[in-house]
């Protein structure tokens, strides 16, 4: 079975600054890795995704991961934050060889300060 | 392109009531799936539909259930309500030529 450890449920950065927000997965096959973000009373948006291939993806709004299946990681970084990117982020992962039946880490709240 | 609709936006019932939750894919998207988000256990894969058929399931007892109809619209049903079934409901309908999924609102049910 697969899981998501996300590391720090909450983290502040302030406005400019490296955002760096911390995913391991745990699965027994090759991992379809996801990053989603959650703004207030809304759904989940996709910003970026990790099925085969290269390594490092880029996704919506700056934001980029890159997997590390040595280290079992998919941490998503934005070089410079901004106060919009205050939201609720979701690693998630899939071990069923697409994009459903995902698990989700617990999730990270990133506040950004002026 | 509309997005994926999903009702009622937030709903309030009893214990040992019943409740029918609605979703609607973006169009042409066949595959749903339904998640349970709560503070407590997160967000929880409930199940997933394709061409009318569930094609995988998450761990929940079998007051939850739901179907696709053959627009690809789907429900979800919870019968004999708990507190603990207070939580937002996320439907998710997938482009499986892309294998991206695309998330609605959710539906907020609150039991009393």
């Amino acid at each position: 079975a697969q899981s998501v450890t996300q590391l720090g449920s909450h983290v502040s950065v302030s406005e400019g600054a490296l955002v760096l927000l911390r995913c391991n997965y745990s699965s027994s096959v090759p991992p379809y890795l996801f990053w989603y973000v959650q703004y207030p009373n809304q759904g989940l948006q996709l910003l970026l995704k990790y099925t085969t291939g290269a390594t490092l993806v880029k996704g919506i709004n700056g934001f980029e991961a890159e997997f590390k299946k040595s280290e079992t990681s998919f941490h998503l970084t934005k070089p410079s934050a901004h106060m919009s990117d205050a939201a609720e982020y979701f690693c998630a992962v899939s071990d069923t060889g697409t994009a459903s039946k995902l698990t989700f880490g617990t999730g990270t709240r990133l506040q950004v300060t002026l | 392109k509309a997005g994926v609709t999903q009702t009622p936006r937030y709903l309030i019932k009893t214990r040992g009531q019943q409740v029918t939750l609605s979703c609607s894919p973006i169009s042409g998207h066949r595959s749903v799936s339904w998640y349970q988000q709560t503070p407590g256990q997160g967000l929880q894969f409930l199940f997933e539909y394709f061409s009318e058929t569930q094609r995988n399931k998450g761990n929940f007892p079998g007051r939850f259930s739901g179907r696709q109809f053959s627009n690809s619209r789907s429900e979800m049903n919870v019968s004999t309500l708990e507190l603990g079934d207070s939580a937002l409901y996320l439907c998710a309908s997938r482009n499986r030529v892309t294998d991206t999924q695309y998330f609605g609102p959710g539906t907020r049910l609150t039991v009393l």
